[in-house]
């Protein structure tokens, strides 16, 4: 089974920049995550896609951050204008409830690092 | 809310050792699942164990084990015979509940804890 693919691996840009990440999960899971990890910290929830429906999105930052998941299979997550504080590493996950499976249906990509200067 | 602490920012252990991370959490559902994920310096998310609320009996993966107290709102991870490659970062994390349909709600991590191993 192919694991969630994520692009680009790292990414460097200046602030007030805009950015965006992509990723497309397992096929078959509806369910996708955005999660914000900063440096020494635990991920963070930015937003939840059920399909192609937002499930939460309690913890993004609007004004500046958007995503978008077209046809329920690959999701963007844009960041414009970019901060410094938004530095970190941006992981995608996708879930089906599968209790079967050893990682209890999720599963993460490898994220993407950003550094903003 | 769900929320999860880890009150050990750094641990340290001899190789071929056993070490236990704490974890405690905070919810007010009666069905939950508690995770532990190993995040070397590469980055990616690795799946250690699972434990679900209604579980009697404390799950175990290998050299991993999970201590669930579920009175005391605990899921300490115990690594056993510890390796060298076990140096990382390790979050504890707990599933929301249920999206709807054949999907699970989000997770929520702790602050992690960073193991060292020492040879």
């Amino acid at each position: 089974e192919a694991g969630v693919a994520q692009s680009p691996r790292y990414k460097i840009i200046e602030k007030r920049q805009s950015v965006a990440f992509w990723c497309n999960p397992i096929s078959g899971h509806a369910t996708l995550y955005w999660y914000q990890q900063i440096l020494g910290q635990g991920p963070k929830l930015l937003i939840q896609f059920q399909n192609n429906g937002v499930v939460d999105d309690s913890q993004l930052p609007k004004d500046r951050f958007s995503a978008e998941r077209l046809k329920g299979v690959d999701s963007t997550l844009k960041i414009q204008p970019a901060k410094l504080e938004d530095s970190a590493v941006y992981l995608c996950a996708s879930s089906l409830r599968d209790y079967t499976t050893r990682n209890y249906g999720y599963t993460f990509g490898s994220g993407t690092r950003l550094t903003v200067v | 809310a769900q929320k999860i602490t880890q009150t050990q920012p750094g641990m340290f252990v001899q190789e071929k050792e056993a070490v236990t991370l704490d974890c405690t959490y905070d919810t007010s559902d009666q069905s939950y699942g508690l995770f532990w994920y190993k995040q070397p310096s590469s980055g990616e998310m690795i799946f250690l164990i699972y434990q679900g609320s209604y579980d009697e009996q404390n799950a175990t993966e290998g050299r991993y084990s999970l201590n669930f107290q579920k009175a005391r709102k605990s899921a300490n991870l115990v690594i056993s015979a510890s390796q060298l490659g076990d140096s990382a970062m390790y979050f504890c994390a707990m599933r929301g509940p249920n999206a709807g349909g054949t999907s699970y709600g989000k997770l929520t991590f702790g602050q992690g804890t960073i193991l060292t191993v020492h040879p």
